[in-house]
């Protein structure tokens, strides 16, 4: 069965970084694309970025662009998003999801989720 | 930036048909997807590609779409119904992902 496991939160001064892992089972990654969603507390679920199954293509929200970057490795089957810059908007619980299918223009919607990791940033 | 609308709340009685719209400018070349959360839990995915329904996915979930319109339609809404949902598209650029806001569904 899929598994997506997400790990790395925690409390984070704003300013500073951290980096998500996203350790994935189940199912052949090198052969999906990958999400990243987080949800604020009470709030809405946002999308935040997406790789393509060989990483070739990244793409991110405009609210995190320059800030966060997400890559693979196929080898150890893991998802990361880097988080630099860190602002009190950022609190979310964050969630890896898989993409079922990439074509040379787009990737689906995600099918299957991680529980998340939560990141306060906090003074 | 690009913006998919939901209304915040709705309501049913159990057995009766709740219908959820989500309205976008993109919605008539780009899918429209739902998902249900359950307080506490990740997102399921309820409806793909505007009207398919995923496997173990109860036949009352439904969905359709028309203009820039996609609605979930739950046929017979159940106490276990109860849950935040959302839609999900993609902008104009068919690949960066928006989500709207959610809809609270009180089956009561």
């Amino acid at each position: 069965q899929v598994q997506l496991v997400e790990s790395g939160g925690g409390v984070v001064q704003p300013g500073r970084s951290l980096r998500l892992s996203c350790s994935a089972s189940g199912f052949t990654f090198s052969n999906f694309g990958m999400h990243w969603v987080r949800q604020a507390p009470g709030k809405g679920l946002e999308w935040v970025a997406l790789i393509w199954d060989d990483g070739s293509n990244k793409y991110y929200a405009d609210s995190v662009k320059g800030r966060f970057t997400i890559s693979r490795d196929n080898f150890k089957n893991t998802l990361y998003l880097q988080v630099n810059s860190l602002r009190a908007e950022d609190t979310a619980v964050y969630h890896c999801a898989r993409s079922p299918y990439c074509s040379g223009t787009t990737c689906y919607a995600p099918d299957y989720w991680g529980q998340g990791t939560l990141v306060t940033v906090s003074s | 930036s690009y913006e998919l609308t939901q209304p915040p709340s709705v309501s049913v009685s159990p057995g009766q048909t709740a219908r959820i719209t989500c309205s976008g400018d993109a919605l008539p070349k780009n899918y429209a997807y739902w998902y249900q959360q359950k307080s506490g839990q990740a997102p399921v995915l309820v409806i793909f590609e505007d009207s398919k329904r995923p496997s173990g996915i109860p036949e009352r979930f439904s969905g359709s779409s028309s203009g820039t319109m996609a609605t979930l339609t739950i046929s017979g809404a159940q106490v276990e119904d109860e849950a935040d949902y959302y839609c999900y598209s993609t902008d104009s650029s068919g690949i960066r992902g928006v989500f709207g806001i959610g809809t609270k569904v009180t089956v009561l």
